[in-house]
């Protein structure tokens, strides 16, 4: 079956633009995360979603990160005024649920973000 | 501090021989443990994972881990390793009631003929 789908799989942009990264979790699952994986920091939770349950937060590095889901499938993780320590690979996961019960999380393929 | 330790940054490995990759992890409480490989340009592939039970676990592509309490290991082995295990391999857990994971800093597999 179809896995998680990110796209765009590279992004190259000028520092100060705004990007946008898409991810399309699997089908049926309810819990939704975007993780960060940078040569400095190794792999970072930023973000996750469960159902129609108010996100956490807590791993955005900024307030130029931000990310919603919409009708509980599709998440677009946004960076505004992008710096050169965003460069990184945007890595999302999801899985059946959420907290409790250890569900394994599959990952999509990421998005490679070069800021110039 | 709670954290996880992969000891081995690099391991060069011929093909045909076996493979152990090591990790440890500092937790209260014996949290969720995966194993996850990235070949070059992908994302993460789970491998297996320990939840209760049988403390040796079987994966795909012929991995299995053993957990143990007493060292809060949960070790990965191969008996045979072929060429296209040259990879990155990545421990993580969950803690119980939690979702976020954490991973260790990974361990590069090199296989030479």
């Amino acid at each position: 079956g179809a896995g998680v789908s990110q796209s765009p799989s590279n992004k190259v942009t000028e520092k100060g633009k705004d990007v946008e990264l898409r991810c399309d979790p699997i089908s049926g699952h309810t819990a939704l995360y975007w993780y960060r994986q940078s040569l400095g920091q190794g792999l970072e939770f930023l973000i996750y979603f469960q159902g129609n349950s108010a996100p956490d937060k807590s791993g955005l590095p900024s307030d130029r990160f931000s990310a919603e889901r919409t009708g509980g499938s599709v998440s677009t993780l946004t960076i505004q005024r992008t710096q050169q320590e965003d460069s990184a690979v945007y890595l999302c996961a999801s899985s059946l649920s959420g907290a409790g019960g250890g569900q394994p999380q599959h990952f999509g393929d990421g998005t490679r973000l070069s800021i110039l | 501090a709670q954290s996880v330790t992969q000891p081995d940054i690099h391991i060069t490995v011929s093909e045909g021989a076996s493979l152990e990759l090591r990790c440890n992890y500092s937790y209260g409480a014996t949290p969720y443990l995966f194993w996850y490989v990235q070949s070059p340009g992908q994302g993460l592939q789970l491998l297996l994972k320990y939840f209760s039970g049988d403390t040796l676990v079987q994966g795909i592509k012929g991995f299995e881990a053993e957990f143990k309490r007493s060292q809060s290991s949960f070790n990965l082995r191969k008996p045979s390793v072929h060429w296209s295990d040259a990879a990155e391999y990545f421990c993580a857990v969950v803690p119980w009631e939690d979702y976020k994971l954490s991973f260790g800093a990974g361990t590069t597999v090199t296989v030479r003929a």
